[in-house]
């Protein structure tokens, strides 16, 4: 069965960098995409970013562009999500997703997230 | 970028009734528009995608509708299991959620 396993809980001081792991099992990697999204305590869901398994292509959610970095490798199935500079605004759930735009971003593309991970919590605080 | 606008932020109703969430968009997105369900402390599920078609193993009590920029959610006879909180997500340019809607029982 497909499944998304992510890396443990974080706690990083403002201005640092967390890196989150997500790897994916039970499905051909490079024939999906990968999307970020996170949740804020007591908050919505707000996506990140999407990355392409199959070509490494992302695009970033604008108020992201600059802090985040998201890469594959393909070797492993493992999708990873970096985000710097971090500020106590950031403290959040961050969970991967499946998503089924697996080559692009586009609405003729498919859009939706079909298997999430377990999500990982990263708390910013000095 | 594309804001998607969930109304309502809340609701209460009781087991059996029917209920409809609406999602806005602010632009036309076509039937680019998925929903899920969210439970406390777990990770968001799929349970509609491409604004009407039920995901695999979703009960059909769940249903989705709309296309452009309105869009409808209902679950046809509320339980106590679909207690939670749902959200709406357009695809027609990159990606956006709704801000949410709280289900409980009255």
């Amino acid at each position: 069965q497909v499944q998304l396993v992510q890396s443990g809980a974080e706690m990083k001081n403002p201005g640092a960098s967390v890196k989150v792991s997500c790897k994916a099992s039970g499905y051909t990697f490079t024939s999906f995409g990968v999307s970020w999204v996170r949740q804020a305590p007591g908050q919505g869901l707000e996506w990140m970013g999407w990355i392409s398994a199959y070509n490494g292509n992302t695009n970033y959610a604008q108020k992201l562009q600059g802090r985040v970095t998201m890469t594959t490798d393909t070797s492993t199935s493992t999708a990873y999500m970096e985000l710097r500079s971090l500020r106590s605004d950031d403290t959040a759930v961050y969970y991967c997703a499946r998503d089924r735009g697996g080559y692009c971003t586009g609405g003729s593309c498919p859009g939706w997230f079909d298997s999430w991970g377990q999500g990982t919590l990263v708390i910013v605080s000095s | 970028d594309i804001q998607m606008t969930q109304s309502p932020s809340s609701l209460s109703a009781s087991v059996g009734d029917r209920v409809t969430i609406t999602c806005q968009a602010s632009q036309d997105i076509s039937n680019y528009l998925n929903w899920y369900q969210q439970k406390p402390g777990k990770a968001p599920k799929l349970l509609i995608y491409d604004a009407s078609n039920l995901e695999i193993g979703v009960p059909s009590r769940f249903s989705g509708s709309g296309s452009g920029t309105d869009f409808t959610f209902t679950i046809s006879s509320l339980q106590p299991e679909d207690i939670a909180t749902y959200y709406c997500q357009q695809y027609d340019n990159l990606r956006t959620f709704g801000q949410g809607t709280k289900v409980e029982i009255k």
